[in-house]
């Protein structure tokens, strides 16, 4: 089965650009959850969707970032206007929540270096 | 509020030697998880372990095993007969159980490095 995708894997923009980052979670799992690691922040939630309704966006760092998953096989993470300090990884995770004992498990993608100049 | 603190940064290892990454969480809630996530050289995050609150047996794999005390609230990892291949940062995240899936809380990761 394929894990969790994301697209592009690397990503190099000039400041003010707008940039989209891409996830398809795992085929079933009905929880996405999009983290940003950063060297002085480490591994931080910015915002997670159950059934493709977003539950809680408080981790979003500002206006500039917005997130929309519009079916149960997509995500996309937008940043506009792009900003040096937005530099980091973006990962996105998936899990289901299903009643057996660790469905919960959050699965990740290979995440997308994103570096803004 | 949530927390995961790793106080070792960074741990370097001569191959075959055995070493702890230790782990200490705090939580109000009386159901939580904790799990423990390796991220290699090329970056990805890979799914090592996860352990329900009610559940303190200890748990090995290979040669890795696990160690968790709600007394000490800490969750450690110890890896035994290191190899090369375990050079890599390792995170410990905690989630709790409400209603439905919740995000993980990570500490800020061990970087080990073995060495040949």
């Amino acid at each position: 089965d394929a894990g969790v995708i994301q697209s592009p894997r690397h990503e190099v923009t000039e400041m003010g650009q707008e940039v989209t980052l891409r996830c398809k979670p795992i085929s079933g799992h009905d929880y996405l959850f999009w983290y940003r690691q950063t060297m002085m922040r480490g591994l931080e939630l910015l915002i997670y969707f159950n059934n493709n309704v977003p539950i809680d966006d408080s981790g979003m760092p500002e206006d500039r970032f917005s997130a929309k998953m519009p079916n149960a096989s997509f995500s996309t993470l937008k940043i506009q206007p792009s900003e040096p300090r937005d530099s980091a990884v973006y990962f996105c995770a998936s899990s289901f929540s299903g009643l057996a004992e660790g469905t919960d498990t959050q699965y990740f993608g290979p995440g997308t270096r994103l570096t803004v100049l | 509020a949530q927390k995961v603190t790793q106080a070792q940064t960074e741990i370097s290892v001569v191959e075959k030697e055995d070493v702890t990454l230790d782990c200490v969480y705090e939580t109000r809630d009386t159901t939580y998880y904790l799990f423990w996530y390796k991220q290699p050289p090329s970056g990805e995050l890979v799914f090592l372990i996860r352990r329900n609150s009610f559940d303190e047996q200890n748990e090995i794999s290979g040669r890795y095993s696990w160690n968790f005390q709600k007394s000490t609230s800490s969750f450690n990892f110890t890896i035994t007969a290191s190899q090369v291949v375990d050079s890599a940062v390792y995170f410990c995240a905690l989630s709790e159980r409400n209603s439905g899936n919740t995000p993980l809380v990570f500490g800020k990761g061990t970087r080990l490095s073995v060495i040949a």
